[in-house]
């Protein structure tokens, strides 16, 4: 049973445009939101993340969007680069009665079209 | 900066070889894990330890075992491998404490390829 699910394998978009990334999760007990970055050979870095107490975080060109009723959230790239070009991975993360959980999405492969 | 590193950025071994990977982390990290990553599937958590000589299976453990003998060192051993082993494997380290929970510091994984 997928918990995290990234539903695009992949997404093209002009620079400068807009990227919209799109997750959804299927348990409501993750209180906790982290998208990760991965180029090829490398391992995935901490990119953005957002708690379930707020619907929106920002960070430069980043932002991330927390819809917790539709159990959706999406990150936000603008304008896109050509560095952005990387797979990016949605992951959730919940803590209770001593133990916790992270679970990653499958990822989205986002390439930006200089 | 916190630095995780891989013994081994590319691997090739042969069917039914026992296979070490090791993984070693510089910022005193409670928390170390290691995943798999294949195409469409995303990162697959094998196995993670939170302390020294602790260790807890994660998602697809079978095929894989580790040792956890030093807080900043995580090895994971494929005790025969299979060619359904063919994987980048990552290792990842974090904080025990709540915050330092949520993220994940990875290493830049090995490429191992059985044959």
């Amino acid at each position: 049973d997928q918990q995290v699910k990234q539903n695009s394998p992949s997404l093209s978009v002009q620079k400068g445009r807009i990227s919209i990334l799109n997750c959804d999760y299927t348990n409501s007990m993750f209180d906790y939101f982290l998208w990760y970055k991965k180029y090829p050979a490398e391992g995935p870095t901490f990119l953005i993340s957002i708690s379930s107490i707020k619907d929106k975080n920002e960070d430069g060109r980043f932002t991330v969007f927390l819809n917790k009723s539709a159990k959706h959230l999406s990150l936000h790239i603008v304008p896109s680069q050509p560095g952005d070009s990387a797979v990016y991975f949605c992951a959730a993360f919940y803590s209770g009665a001593g133990s916790y959980q992270l679970t990653f999405g499958k990822g989205t492969k986002l390439s930006v079209i200089p | 900066d916190v630095k995780v590193t891989q013994s081994s950025r590319y691997l090739v071994k042969r069917t039914g070889e026992k296979v070490f990977l090791e993984c070693v982390q510089d910022m005193d990290h409670e928390n170390m894990f290691w995943y798999r990553q294949d195409p469409g599937l995303g990162l697959r958590l094998i196995y993670f330890s939170y302390d020294v000589k602790m260790k807890e299976k994660g998602d697809i453990p079978e095929g894989y075992s580790v040792s956890r003998e030093k807080k900043e060192r995580f090895s994971l051993i494929l005790e025969s491998a299979s060619t359904n082993q063919t994987s980048m494997y990552l290792c990842a380290s974090s904080f025990h404490q709540l915050t330092g929970l949520k993220v994940q510091y990875f290493g830049p994984g090995t490429r191992l390829t059985v044959t």
